[in-house]
């Protein structure tokens, strides 16, 4: 299994632009996430999703979109880019059959925006 | 809403030291707990995690036990090595049952020859 993979790695985006995080798992986890962490403040949840279909906003979602058409697959849109979403951004997923709380993570997303 | 208190450092310790992270956290009824560990340039992983009260999570020489009555969780090991120098976070899972993990800030460990 690979697990839960991200792309790109790195990304440098101007002021303006969109683009999406893929992020995808195949464990066939029900419940995927995204998180950004920046220095000093740990990770905040941005949006997630408990199935196919159905995703909620989390702690920070403004400026970002999420879909999930999928089980595996749960990509991360922005919409419209800003130098305050450079972070490095975290996808995890978690089965509703594992204990509650436990995620798997990607190895991450690096983002500037200029 | 739930939240968690950690020492954000950075922590430094000479090679073989003790190493002790505390963790306090609130929550609504008893979530289960855990410990992630970000080496550099990765994602988190789970280093260690315990269901219910009074249970002792263990990993790598890294021990916490699940204190109810003071919403603890201290990370602790006896002998650090130079390859546990990473960020650890404590993480109590979301009481309601919605997956939803708090996290702390993370301390970052440095570990010295």
């Amino acid at each position: 299994n690979a697990g839960v993979t991200q792309t790109p790695k790195f990304q440098v985006l101007k002021t303006g632009q969109s683009m999406t995080l893929q992020c995808a798992q195949d464990m066939n986890h029900e419940y995927m996430s995204w998180y950004r962490q920046d220095p000093g403040m740990g990770l905040r949840l941005i949006h997630y999703s408990v199935g196919a279909g159905i995703t909620d906003q989390g702690e920070v979602p403004n400026g970002y979109n999420v879909s999930r058409s999928t089980t595996e697959d749960f990509p991360l849109r922005l919409l419209s880019a800003a130098p305050s979403q450079t972070s490095v951004y975290f996808c995890a997923s978690s089965s509703v059959e594992g204990v509650v709380g436990e995620q798997f993570f990607g190895p991450g997303t690096r983002l500037t925006v200029l | 809403g739930d939240s968690v208190t950690q020492m954000e450092g950075p922590v430094t310790l000479s090679e073989e030291a003790f190493l002790t992270i505390n963790c306090t956290y609130t929550a609504t009824g008893y979530p289960s707990l855990f410990w992630y560990v970000q080496y550099p340039g990765e994602g988190l992983q789970l280093l260690l995690k315990a269901t219910k009260a009074d249970d002792k999570g263990s990993n790598k020489g890294f021990e916490a036990t699940y204190r109810k009555e003071t919403t603890s969780f201290h990370l602790e090991k006896g002998s650090v090595q130079v390859s546990d120098s990473a960020v650890y976070f404590c993480a109590p899972g979301n009481s309601g049952g919605y997956q939803k993990v708090t996290f702390g800030i993370g301390t970052k460990l440095q570990v010295i020859p």
